[in-house]
């Protein structure tokens, strides 16, 4: 797998229930951001890991919205309570933190909240 | 607080001729520009980028302009082509070693064959 890689593509919900979602960076990068775009907008920072260090939780909008990365490589999105103003596409990218500023993106998960 | 902005949301142009994307950015912090292409039902594929001490980056069809005193920069496609049809995105940030990046809105390029 070259690439960055998500899971569900897509995923539809309830309001008021809990969804998680996956992120698979590139192997080997160190940094991992999490992105929402909401239909019409452009792309909102959410949350950004680097190695070891504490994440940088500033974009996230509530405190419904959680993400972890566990040994460094995958992360997990969960959002608890879902709301419809959640409903947008939530994109993985990764980066290989070495000074190279570009980040690589993941498709996508098409979240819709009901 | 839209601090990159896109005005156009979209853009049309003929095969064969310039497409010219403009960005305009309020941060004067923002050292680090990024072009980002997507096609639907994709993630945002890198294209070009430049750095604050240069004003202009070339990769074959795309070159990038920044225009630090205006805060403003523009990605040329020459010649367009129909597969160049895509939402554009640029995206900016400050610093090296961190890397967040704050987008603009988004347009979308259509090239007729």
């Amino acid at each position: 797998g070259a690439g960055v890689s998500q899971s569900p593509s897509n995923k539809v919900t309830e309001k008021g229930k809990d969804v998680e979602l996956r992120c698979d960076p590139i192997s080997g990068h160190t940094a991992l951001y999490w992105y929402r775009q909401s239909l019409g907008q452009g792309l909102e920072f959410l949350i950004y890991f680097q190695g070891n260090s504490a994440p940088d939780k500033s974009g996230l909008p509530s405190d419904r919205f959680s993400a972890e990365r566990t040994g460094g490589s995958v992360s997990t999105l969960t959002i608890q309570r879902t709301q419809q103003e959640d409903s947008a596409v939530y994109l993985c990218a990764s980066r290989d933190g070495g000074g190279q500023e570009t980040q690589y993106f993941g498709p996508g998960t098409r979240l819709l909240v009901l | 607080d839209q601090q990159v902005k896109q005005n156009s949301p979209s853009l049309s142009v003929q095969e064969g001729r310039i497409s010219i994307l403009n960005c305009d950015y309020t941060n004067s912090m923002f050292d680090y520009f990024l072009w980002y292409k997507k096609y639907p039902a994709e993630g945002p594929t890198f294209l070009i980028s430049i750095s604050s001490i240069k004003d202009k980056n070339e990769d074959g069809r795309f070159t990038v302009f920044l225009n630090k005193s205006a805060k403003h920069l523009s990605l040329h496609i020459v010649p367009s082509q129909p597969g160049d049809s895509a939402v554009y995105f640029c995206a900016a940030s400050k610093g090296t070693s961190y890397g967040k990046l704050t987008f603009g809105q988004g347009t979308i390029l259509t090239v007729h064959p």
